[in-house]
Parts: C-alpha cells; structure tokens; sequence
C-alpha cells in the first residue's frame, strides 16, 4: 500500500463549483498533516495544515479522521486561479519532520 | 514574507559531473531538507539537516550525494558523478524548530544531465 494515496484525478469543474480531495495515509504513526498545491513545474505551496478538530481558511476547509486515517481538502465556489495540483503530505512521527507526499490531485478549473 | 531562495534555477551538465545546488533558508529556521521531483512523478524526500549533520536521510541519499552547511546562511546538495536519473527538479525547504510547524519551500533548480 502506497504510504500516502489520492484521488487520481484529473477533476475538470466549472467556475463556482465545490470540489473535494481525498487522501488515505498508511502510517498510523503520522503526526502532521499538510495540503500543499503545486502550480505546473513550481515548488509546492502550503495550502493549509490539517488539524485533528478540522478547520477552515476561506473557501478551503480541511478534515482528519486519524482512526481511517483519512484527510479531505473541500473548496468552494472554485476559482480559475484554483487550478492546480493539490498535494497531500504526512509526516511520521519520530522522524525529523521529513514530509511525505502523495502524487497528487490536478484540478482544472473552467470558465 | 521571506522565503527560500534557491540557486540555479536551471542547471545543464554533462553526465559524470558533479553539480552543487544552493539554497539559503529562511533566517530563523533551523531544520533543512532536500527534495527532488522527476518528472511526473511525487515529490521525494532526500535529507534532513539540524544542528550542522544529517538528521535523517532516505535511501536515495547514497554515496553520491552531500549536504554541507558552508557558512550561516547557505545550505548545499552536492551530487557527484551525475548520471542521467538524477535530472529532476531539486527543492530545498526550511522550517522552524517546532515539528509540526509546516515546511515553506524553494522554486527548485531544474537539474538536466546529459
């Protein structure tokens, strides 16, 4: 089992709509958890931490639930500028913070 | 907002060279790392760097790769012998002390050995 697995993708979706991102971890033993987005052949931008209690910036809400080990990423009212690859990253407890990141999820954003 | 910076951008060499990717952290941050992306592929980590050593390495991080800190504001990846696998982007990404506290990284140096 890959250590942290998402939606394959690629999610194509009007201006305005709301769009979810899911992810599975492996590790039970992960201590933090990140949604980063990556612009094509950029480096990956923090997006938003995600937090046990789940939490909101925005337009972007993020969820855990530690005992599926599962993160969400929802956005609303989607912007073009939204379009991306949205990264899902983990990092183990016990390690040096090292991040592990899953392949990502591209979404593409349409007028 | 300071941030990573990195240098090359871009960094053409001839397979069998060596190449030194540069990168200054963020100034207060203490834990360093290095990343590389091939191609279509999931970024992945290659070391992390606290205190003047290695912290934690990943088995991509052979013989053929080092990380030196030169002075206090540099952070360096040295590969040695290139061979054409290693062309990927390579970042580099700084954070606070605090573990859970996010890494912020570089634009990356685009590596292509030919």
């Amino acid at each position: 089992r890959k250590e942290v697995e998402q939606d394959p993708g690629p999610f194509n979706v009007p201006e305005g709509a709301t769009v979810a991102f899911n992810c599975t971890y492996s590790n039970s033993a992960s201590q933090s958890f990140f949604w980063y987005r990556q612009d094509c052949r950029k480096e990956p931008k923090l997006l938003m931490s995600v937090y046990s209690s789940g939490n909101e910036d925005g337009r972007f809400t993020a969820q855990l639930n530690r005992a599926s080990q599962y993160i969400s990423l929802l956005i609303r009212d989607s912007k073009l500028s939204d379009s991306a690859t949205y990264l899902c990253v983990v990092n183990k407890r016990g390690s040096q913070g090292n991040l592990i990141f899953g392949k990502g999820t591209k979404l593409s954003v349409k007028p | 907002e300071p941030e990573v910076t990195q240098t090359p951008s871009h960094q053409v060499t001839q397979m069998g060279q060596e190449v030194i990717l540069r990168c200054v952290p963020i100034s207060n941050h203490l834990y360093f790392y290095w990343y590389r992306q091939i191609l279509g592929q999931k970024v992945e980590f290659l070391v992390s760097f606290y205190n003047n050593e290695i912290s934690e390495k990943s088995e991509i991080f052979d013989d053929q790769f080092s990380v030196e800190r030169p002075d206090g504001s540099n952070f360096t990846l040295k590969i040695r012998s290139t061979k054409l696998e290693d062309s990927a982007m390579y970042f580099c990404a700084s954070r606070m002390i605090d573990n859970n506290q996010p890494q912020h990284f570089g634009d990356g140096t685009r590596l292509s050995i030919l």
